[in-house]
């Protein structure tokens, strides 16, 4: 099946910096889809993104599909950013179960 | 999006034991899911549940040990059968939504075997 891998796995930011989440796939994909998962385990959708760049506040991400990577972006951190990052794919013919990556836990200091 | 309900939140159970999840979505839904999320660990796939059949299970997980049913669109079970200590996990029902594909969660079932 497809691989996914997250880099980096574990990232500590000061309030107000900038982070940089990437993905990578081993296949091509029908669905992308980033995640965060918030200290009590709630998993929050944040983009659907497949091919392409998408903005959404504070947070952006580009998923460039011929070289099988995507990028999450998160500008001014704000604590209530830490947690658990998730890429999520599907391939093409996955009956589209998403395969997760193994997260970047991010935690964002006051 | 799709409005997930999902209980109980939280379970300790005996070793032997069996616990039924449910999953309630407040729409019709096509493809639901059940993930298993291991302490410190992400997601995995157990099955894809069916609306009116079998369910479709992922390698490494079985009926007997994972008994799913699907009696209509918005509304599913999750059995965790005779259970040992390394079922310890989190439980989450998932749906897709449509047209957009989007993967929906519900809050997840906090599962702890003694």
């Amino acid at each position: 099946g497809i691989q996914v891998e997250q880099s980096p796995p574990d990232l500590i930011l000061q309030e107000g910096a900038n982070s940089t989440l990437r993905c990578n796939f081993s296949d091509s994909v029908n669905n992308l889809q980033w995640f965060h998962q918030n200290p009590w385990g709630q998993l929050i959708n944040l983009f659907y993104i497949p091919s392409g760049t998408k903005q959404n506040g504070r947070l952006s991400a580009t998923t460039v599909a011929t070289e099988r990577y995507s990028l999450l972006y998160i500008s001014s951190s704000q604590t209530t950013d830490s947690g658990v990052y998730f890429c999520a794919v599907a391939s093409w013919g996955s009956a589209r179960q998403l395969t997760f990556g193994s997260g970047t836990q991010l935690t964002v200091l006051p | 999006s799709a409005v997930i309900s999902q209980k109980p939140s939280r379970d300790i159970c005996q070793r032997g034991t069996s616990l039924t999840i449910q999953c309630q979505v407040d729409s019709q839904v096509t493809m639901m899911f059940w993930y298993r999320q291991q302490p410190g660990q992400s997601l995995t796939l157990i099955a894809t549940a069916n609306q009116g059949s079998e369910a479709t299970y992922e390698s490494g997980f079985v009926i007997d040990k994972f008994p799913i049913s699907r009696p209509n669109l918005t509304f599913s079970t999750l059995t965790v059968s005779n259970m040992s200590p390394e079922d310890s996990s989190i439980y989450l029902c998932s749906v897709l939504g449509y047209p957009n594909e989007k993967l929906f969660f519900g809050s997840g079932t906090q599962l702890s075997v003694l």
